[in-house]
């Protein structure tokens, strides 16, 4: 199956700093890519959209300052938390579905954030 | 909105006992339903998936029923193993395929030998 690749799987930060994840598809070219949160014992929930080659369409209560979103290219997206505060740590995954086999979406392995 | 409920956990089990996880949804038309797995330090894969009524899904003994009439796709499998522990996740996608998808909360299950 593809293989989409996330980095790093986990990263501790201190408050105010900046963090970047990376999410990679390894064996396909994905124009569009998937922004996920898991809260502690909740759902995965989705933040935003990231489209190679545009903005990024963010999901309603999400804020597009605070996680920004770029895909420069058509395998790679990434997510960078800004001014990171204790209440961003969380668990974010993306995701990537195969242009060819939109029936099934391929998913990174997580990135756990902490900031201290 | 479109949302996902999946019977709350952690689930214990003996191995080879019959599971059911149950999973009902909130959404319009026609959606596509699908049950993914996390195991202990890996990321979200597939496990089976139905893109209309009466549909089943099925893979590694699992199965699962796209069910209209009770908007339900519960997960069943008839004798479980210790290497099935993990967290399983019901999800549906409004639009084809499996893009943007909602997810229920997961229930973890835990398999003892």
């Amino acid at each position: 199956g593809a293989v989409v690749s996330q980095h790093p799987s986990w990263v501790i930060c201190k408050s105010g700093t900046s963090v970047k994840i990376e999410c990679r598809s390894l064996d396909f070219q994905a124009t569009t890519m998937f922004w996920y949160r898991q809260f502690p014992k909740q759902s995965l929930m989705l933040m935003a959209t990231s489209n190679e080659g545009s903005k990024a369409t963010y999901e309603q209560g999400v804020e597009k300052d605070k996680f920004l979103i770029n895909h420069a290219s058509l395998t790679l997206s990434t997510l960078t938390v800004t001014s990171a505060h204790p209440e961003d740590s969380s668990f974010y995954i993306c995701s990537a579905v195969v242009p060819w086999r939109n029936t099934e979406a391929f998913f990174g392995q997580g990135t756990r954030l902490t900031v201290v | 909105g479109n949302s996902v409920t999946q019977m709350e956990g952690p689930v214990t089990l003996s191995e080879e006992a019959f599971l059911t996880i149950n999973c009902t949804y909130t959404a319009t038309g026609y959606p596509s339903l699908f049950w993914y797995v996390q195991y202990p330090g890996e990321g979200l894969q597939l496990l089976l998936k139905a893109t209309k009524a009466d549909d089943k899904g099925s893979n590694k003994g699992f199965e699962a029923t796209y069910r209209k009439e009770t908007t339900s796709f519960h997960l069943e499998k008839g004798s479980v193993q210790v290497s099935d522990s993990a967290v399983y996740f019901c999800a549906l996608s409004q639009i084809q395929g499996a893009q943007k998808l909602v997810f229920g909360q997961g229930t973890r299950l835990t398999i003892n030998p």
